[in-house]
């Protein structure tokens, strides 16, 4: 079956632009987060959703940051007026529940280049 | 920022050799997980421990959550050229889960 996607696979933008990162989490998946991985590191926790809310946003660096889950299905990333330290890989993962461990899958990343 | 102190940064072995990667913390986790992430692609899960002391082995692959429930170490044991990738410990309290900055393996064959 298919896993979790992520568009676009890369991203370039200019400083101070706005940019959004969408992700499909696999069908009947409950659970979503959002990762942000720099060069060299491992990912960095930054939201996490249950259903259409978001659960958990201690992760976020600051209010240019902001995430959405509508439908409790696809969710897309916001990031307004881009900085250059906002470079990175954007991981997107799902899973089937949260209060016990299920194993969280991870999408392929979008790479986020801000010149 | 990372909480997990992962060593070694990276490793540079034989087709055949053992190899050992561990993880400290100063937070205790309710769950030590290692995942496995290659080029362009998202981190893959290879064992979940769920128990202090816990020992789970998943082919050549052996991992130990620790007693004190702040550290735990994966052994690979007659790596192949397919080992070669950035290895990630992980810890998982109540809410959210801390990555270390990766172990770079790489098998020359």
């Amino acid at each position: 079956g298919a896993g979790v996607s992520q568009t676009p696979s890369n991203k370039v933008t200019e400083k101070g632009k706005y940019v959004e990162l969408r992700c499909d989490p696999i069908s009947g998946h409950t659970a979503l987060y959002w990762y942000r991985q720099s060069l060299g590191q491992g990912p960095e926790f930054l939201i996490y959703f249950q259903g259409t809310g978001a659960a958990d946003d201690s992760g976020l660096p600051n209010d240019r940051f902001f995430a959405v889950r509508p439908e409790g299905s696809v969710s897309t990333l916001k990031i307004q007026r881009t900085e250059r330290g906002d470079s990175a890989v954007y991981l997107c993962a799902s899973s089937s529940a949260r209060d016990s461990y299920n194993e969280q899958f991870f999408g392929p990343g979008t790479r986020l280049t801000v010149l | 920022g990372q909480q997990l102190n992962q060593s070694p940064q990276s490793m540079f072995i034989q087709e055949g050799e053992d190899v050992s990667m561990n993880c400290t913390s100063s937070s205790i986790f309710n769950t030590w997980l290692w995942y496995k992430q290659e080029p362009g692609e998202g981190p893959v899960l290879l064992i979940a421990l769920y128990k202090a002391g816990e020992l789970t082995s998943n082919g050549r692959l052996t991992a130990q959550f620790g007693i004190t429930r702040k550290d735990s170490f994966l052994n690979i044991s007659a790596s192949i050229p397919s080992d070669v990738g950035i290895y990630f410990c992980a810890g998982q309290g109540n809410n959210d889960m801390r990555f270390g900055a990766g172990t770079r393996l790489t098998v020359k064959p």
